[in-house]
């Protein structure tokens, strides 16, 4: 049974570009949220999604944007980068039946 | 406003038992949770309990939540230098959409 998916696993852009990072939830899952964690902090709620739209959103500008596809997996997308964008960008997935909420191994960024 | 404190660290002998707490501050979250990352990794997982219950006990990890100091422990029996990694305590809220809110981690280390 795979767990949650995420791709790619390190990436490096510089200032000004766009991002968009991948997550597969883990199977039977159809809820799926993103995380940022920076360097020596906890994770920070970005946003949420269920039923293909955003349900909840954490204190992240509007360069921060998401989809969900019909099959739940997701993408996070970062436009115009900045140097305080770098950090551990996680992925998690959970039913909406339970709380059992489940991680990715993450996809690293470094803006330069 | 939502909001989630742990102690940074904690040093343990390898044997003993560990206790790492967590406060919060609001008390409308559905699920509390106990997560473990070791470097360079995503989070897993330990366990999590419903805020309406007051004891979990899961193999040598005991979670203890009083509702009223707002209040959560995890206590490690017979700790081993495997357990060394960050503990983080998150709250979970289910309100229509699902976030969840940590704190900064408890960084555990086990002496031998």
């Amino acid at each position: 049974d795979a767990g949650v998916t995420q791709s790619p696993t390190h990436l490096i852009k510089t200032r000004g570009q766009q991002v968009t990072l991948r997550c597969s939830p883990k199977s039977g899952h159809d809820t799926v949220s993103w995380y940022q964690q920076a360097l020596g902090q906890g994770p920070q709620f970005i946003f949420q999604y269920y039923e293909e739209e955003e349900r909840q959103r954490g204190n992240f500008p509007d360069r921060f944007s998401g989809h969900q596809f019909p099959n739940y997996s997701s993408e996070l997308n970062v436009n115009a980068l900045l140097l305080g964008d770098s950090a551990l960008y996680l992925c998690a997935s959970n039913s909406r039946f339970t709380g059992e909420l489940f991680f990715g191994e993450g996809s690293r960024l470094t803006v330069l | 406003g939502e909001d989630v404190e742990q102690s940074l660290f904690l040093s343990v002998r390898e044997g003993d038992s560990s206790v790492i707490n967590c406060t919060y501050t609001d008390s409308s979250s559905t699920y509390l949770y106990w997560y473990k990352q070791e470097p360079g990794a995503g989070l897993q997982l330990l366990t999590y309990i419903f805020s309406n219950m007051d004891m979990k006990q899961d193999q040598r990890l005991t979670v203890l939540l009083n509702k009223k100091d707002k209040h959560l422990s995890l206590r490690i029996a017979d700790t081993q230098t495997g357990d060394s990694a960050i503990y983080f305590c998150a709250e979970g809220f289910d309100t229509g959409g699902f976030k969840t809110i940590f704190g900064a981690g408890t960084r555990l280390f086990v002496k031998a």
